[in-house]
């Protein structure tokens, strides 16, 4: 299938700093990207979906000036926390998709805010 | 609250156990029905997925799976498990159509005995 990979896998971070997180397609172009958090034991929340060279359209309570999301081409999304603080911390997921074919999902990045 | 439910959240089977793991949904009107396969530290992989037709689908690995509508499920099921099929599985719904918006449930954790 096809590899989106997600990067970096592992962050650590002080409070009030931000973080990128990049989620690139590596074989097949991305129209459509899509930003998952995860807690422990819980299921994956959607977070936001961003369409290739427009805004990203966020879920309901999701802090879009806390939770920037940039598509900048057909092959990467930006996720930037910023201002981190320790309830930031989780494990975020990426899953991009070409014209409603198959979405293939990132390894994940786990954020540690301290 | 509209949601995805799984109803176990850990399995324990033997090795040739049949294996069946209930989902339901509670949106109206037309949805796709997805089972995710999450192997230890690896991507979210699609096991199968319903978008139309025969209510009962076949995925990789020898899983399969029932819609039945009138009941709001999406059972996974697999007659004899191996050992390889400890993982974490999810059932996941759209209701935009393809893979948009995927909304997940809780997963299950699933851990075969040899």
């Amino acid at each position: 299938g096809a590899v989106v990979s997600q990067h970096p896998s592992r962050v650590i971070c002080k409070s009030g700093t931000s973080v990128k997180i990049e989620c690139r397609s590596l074989d097949f172009q991305a129209t459509t990207m899509f930003w998952y958090r995860q807690f422990p034991k819980q299921s994956l929340m959607l977070m936001a979906t961003s369409n290739e060279g427009s805004k990203a359209t966020y879920e309901q309570g999701v802090e879009k000036d806390k939770f920037l999301i940039n598509h900048a081409s057909l092959t990467l999304s930006t996720l930037t926390v910023t201002s981190a603080h320790p309830e930031d911390s989780s494990f975020y997921i990426c899953s991009a998709t070409d014209r409603d074919t198959e979405a293939f999902f990132g390894q994940g990045t786990r954020l540690t805010v301290v | 609250a509209q949601s995805v439910s799984q109803h176990n959240h850990h399995v324990i089977l033997s090795e040739a156990a049949s294996l069946e793991l209930g989902c339901n949904y509670s949106y109206g009107g037309t949805v796709n029905l997805f089972w995710y396969v999450q192997y230890p530290g690896q991507h979210l992989q699609l096991l199968l997925k319903y978008f139309s037709g025969d209510p009962l689908v076949k995925g990789i690995k020898g899983f399969e799976a029932e819609f039945i509508k009138s009941k709001f499920s999406f059972n996974l099921r697999k007659p004899s498990v191996q050992w390889s099929d400890t993982a974490e599985y999810f059932c996941a719904v759209s209701r935009l159509g393809g893979y948009n918006k995927l909304i997940f449930g809780a997963g299950t954790r699933l851990a075969v005995h040899p």
